[in-house]
């Protein structure tokens, strides 16, 4: 059975960095993509970044770019992302999930973690 | 602003057919697959259709998925109060937006 579960809830001051962990099992990690997505409060779902388990090879959307650092150990079949120079609008739940497509990235997400909550508060 | 076009708000009662569009562009419906996720508050999302209009095994054959150019829709027939809850398109993008891009989501009330 697949699972994917995150590190636990993070309060932040603004301007600090966040690593959020996404810890996978019961599949071959290198085979599917990992997305980001985060949903804000009163907001709905945004597609933050992927990362490509098996060569390191990351894309994140342009919002993020500069901001979002995606890395893997495949060592323990885990994902990282860490998110910089944090404000107020990032104070949202982040979620990993696996995402299904075969041979290149679709947004075929079959599997999500339990989510991340991380607040940025002074 | 989302790139994916949904309704805020839909609702129906118990046992009605309802559905929600999704409005895209050729850059991301029109020349890609859609996938529609099911948000319940304090859950993880859940894949309720991909590949347009594939349902993955345990989800009911009450929910259906079609697409047409560049818009797509979700159908749900014999509405149940667990529908409840908040629905999402899903596309790959072949602009600047994406790559991937989801809907702002449609608020579903059971009456």
């Amino acid at each position: 059975q697949v699972h994917l579960v995150q590190s636990g809830t993070e309060v932040k001051k603004p301007g600090a960095s966040v690593k959020i962990s996404c810890k996978t099992s019961g599949y071959s990690f290198t085979d599917y993509y990992i997305h980001w997505v985060r949903q804000a409060p009163g907001q709905g779902l945004e597609w933050m970044a992927w990362i490509n388990p098996s060569s390191g090879g990351t894309n994140t959307a342009r919002k993020f770019q500069g901001r979002v650092t995606l890395t893997r150990d495949t060592s323990i079949s885990a994902a990282y992302m860490d998110l910089s120079r944090l404000t107020s609008d990032d104070t949202a739940i982040y979620y990993c999930t696996r995402d299904l497509g075969d041979d290149y990235p679709q947004a075929w997400f079959d599997s999500w973690g339990q989510g991340t909550l991380v607040t940025v508060s002074s | 602003q989302s790139v994916l076009t949904q309704p805020p708000s839909a609702s129906g009662t118990p046992g009605q057919r309802v559905t929600i569009s999704c409005s895209g562009s050729t850059l991301d419906i029109g020349s890609n697959y859609v996938y529609w996720y099911q948000h319940l508050p304090g859950t993880a999302p859940k894949l309720l259709i991909y590949r347009n209009n594939q349902r993955p095994s345990g989800v009911p054959d009450r929910f259906s998925g079609s697409k047409s150019d560049t818009s797509a829709s979700l159908a749900i027939s014999g509405l149940r109060s667990e529908d409840e809850a908040d629905y999402y398109c899903a596309s790959w993008d072949d602009g600047l937006s994406g790559p991937v891009v989801f809907g702002g989501g449609t608020k579903l009330t059971v009456l």
